[in-house]
């Protein structure tokens, strides 16, 4: 167990529709990443937050969006959602920007 | 951006035999090298890393290695056993300084009992 919680586990939802995946980091850590994992594009960087503020960005489509809040919990917003949407979505965190990440057990998404 | 190739992508060992992976990465400014192990449904877990101011890191069984003129780093396990089977993948942090990493491609690694 890393220390990084993601909720939910599954989501099935349909082409079209908005679903909110969230992410707390390890104890301590300020540094929040997103990830999609998918069979065809592989492990793909999406954004990337440090202590509240967007740090750098990724292939993260312009349907996609993403905040940290104050208690450095992180949420993932993914709107109308099409079938190559369905991956495994990972939260990563890292104490500061620069140290080793440490990934959450990732929300798997199913697009019908 | 980083570029990140990663070989070979399957590879089965005898238990007892070493394994090594190689990756290549396109921007000198990277300066740091992950690797991580997955299991089938299961989130990549950090087993090892470098930084490009080392040439060389081990942990018990598993080394990393760093050629920095060359572009390219290598993990390598020795005595390897049924639990190292899995899926590793490498990955290079980008030049912006914001260590976002790009991974490679993953290499599925089985040990034959």
């Amino acid at each position: 167990d890393s220390g990084v919680t993601q909720t939910p586990k599954h989501l099935i939802t349909a082409t079209g529709q908005r679903v909110t995946l969230r992410c707390s980091p390890r104890s301590g850590d300020l540094s929040v990443y997103w990830y999609q994992q998918s069979l065809d594009q592989g492990l793909q960087f999406l954004i990337q937050y440090y202590n509240g503020e967007e740090r750098a960005k990724g292939n993260i489509l312009e349907r996609f969006s993403a905040q940290q809040f104050p208690d450095l919990h992180s949420e993932l917003n993914l709107s109308s959602l099409e079938l190559g949407d369905s991956a495994l979505y990972f939260c990563a965190s890292s104490v500061q920007w620069y140290d080793e990440q440490f990934f959450g057990p990732g929300t798997r998404l199913t697009v019908l | 951006g980083e570029n990140v190739e990663q070989h070979p992508s399957t590879l089965s060992v005898q238990e007892g035999d070493s394994a090594v992976i190689k990756c290549t990465y396109s921007d000198s400014a990277s300066n740091y090298f992950p690797w991580y192990k997955q299991e089938l449904g299961k989130r990549p877990q950090l087993i090892i890393d470098i930084r490009s101011n080392v040439g060389e890191k081990k942990d018990q069984r598993i080394a990393v290695t760093l050629n920095k003129t060359a572009k390219h780093f290598s993990l390598h396990i020795t005595e390897t056993q049924p639990e190292d089977s899995a899926v590793y993948f490498c990955a290079a942090s980008d030049q912006t300084g914001a260590n976002n990493l790009f991974f490679g491609t993953g290499t599925r690694l089985t040990v034959i009992p």
